[in-house]
C-alpha cells in the first residue's frame, strides 16, 4: 500500500528555518517524483516545486524558487522542505504529492495529509 | 504560467443532479489535466487523469472530457459523499497549475 506521512503541525517566528517531512512507503521511492503543494485560503493550491530521487533533478515553481528547497533521503524514503527564512506569508497547509509515473509530466495519485505551518510573532 | 480557470466558483445541487464544472487554461495543453476532489480538512485525491480517464476506484458516475483548453468534470446523479470542493490542475507543462476550486453545496 502507497502511503506518504507527513511530519506534524509546526508554529514558528518569522526568520526562524524550517524542515517539513514526507516518509514515503509502498513503493519504489527512486521511480516516482515528488511534489510539494501549498494551500491558503486565498490563493487555493500552489503547485511549489518537484523533485526526483532517482538523480536528484527538480523543477521549481518561480513563485517559490529561492524561497524553499527540496531534498530527499533515499535510505529512509523521505522527501522534505526547507525554509531558511520563514515569513508570515509561508502560513500554509503544506502537501507532499507522489507523481503518478515517472515518464513524462503527470498528475499526482497519492497524497500526504498535509502540514499546518503557522508563522507568528 | 499557464493560468486555469475554473466556473463556477460555488454550485448548489441536489441529491441525483447531474452537475458540471468547466475548466479552462490560457493555453493549449492537449489532454494533460486532472481533477481532483478534496473535503475539508483533507488531502486532494484525483478523480480523472488525462482529461478523460478515470482514476482506479472512482465511482464511474464521474467523467471528465475536453482537450486543448477547455475541460468538463461532470458527475451524474450526485450522492451525499460528493459534496466537496473540486479542483483542476494542468501538467503540460512546469509550473504544473490548479484551477481556483468549485465548491459543490447541497
Amino acid at each position: 500500500e502507497v502511503q506518504l506521512v507527513q511530519s506534524g503541525a509546526e508554529l514558528k517566528k518569522p526568520g526562524e528555518s524550517l524542515r517539513i517531512s514526507c516518509q514515503t512507503s509502498g513503493y519504489n521511492f527512486t521511480r516516482h517524483w515528488v511534489a510539494w503543494v501549498r494551500q491558503t485560503p486565498g490563493k487555493g493550491l500552489e503547485w511549489m516545486g518537484i523533485f526526483y530521487p532517482g538523480d536528484s533533478d527538480s523543477r521549481f515553481s518561480p513563485s517559490f524558487r529561492g524561497r524553499v528547497t527540496i531534498s530527499v533521503d533515499k535510505s529512509i524514503t523521505t522527501a522534505y522542505l526547507h525554509w531558511n527564512s520563514l515569513t508570515s506569508s509561508d502560513s500554509a497547509i503544506y502537501y507532499c504529492a507522489r507523481q503518478a509515473r515517472n515518464v513524462g509530466p503527470d498528475y499526482f495519485d497519492f497524497w500526504g495529509q498535509g502540514t499546518l505551518v503557522t508563522v507568528s510573532s | 504560467d499557464i493560468q486555469m480557470t475554473q466556473s463556477p466558483s460555488s454550485l448548489s445541487a441536489s441529491v441525483g443532479d447531474r452537475v458540471t464544472i468547466t475548466c479552462r487554461a490560457s493555453q493549449r495543453i492537449s489532454k494533460w489535466l486532472a481533477w481532483y476532489q478534496q473535503k475539508p480538512g483533507k488531502a486532494p485525491r484525483v478523480l480523472i487523469y488525462e482529461a478523460s480517464s478515470l482514476e482506479s476506484g472512482v465511482p464511474s458516475r464521474f467523467s471528465g472530457s475536453g482537450s486543448g483548453t477547455e475541460f468538463t468534470l461532470t458527475i451524474s446523479g450526485l450522492q451525499p459523499d460528493d459534496f466537496a470542493t473540486y479542483y483542476c490542475q494542468q501538467f503540460n507543462s512546469y509550473p504544473y497549475t490548479f484551477g481556483q476550486g468549485t465548491k459543490l453545496e447541497i
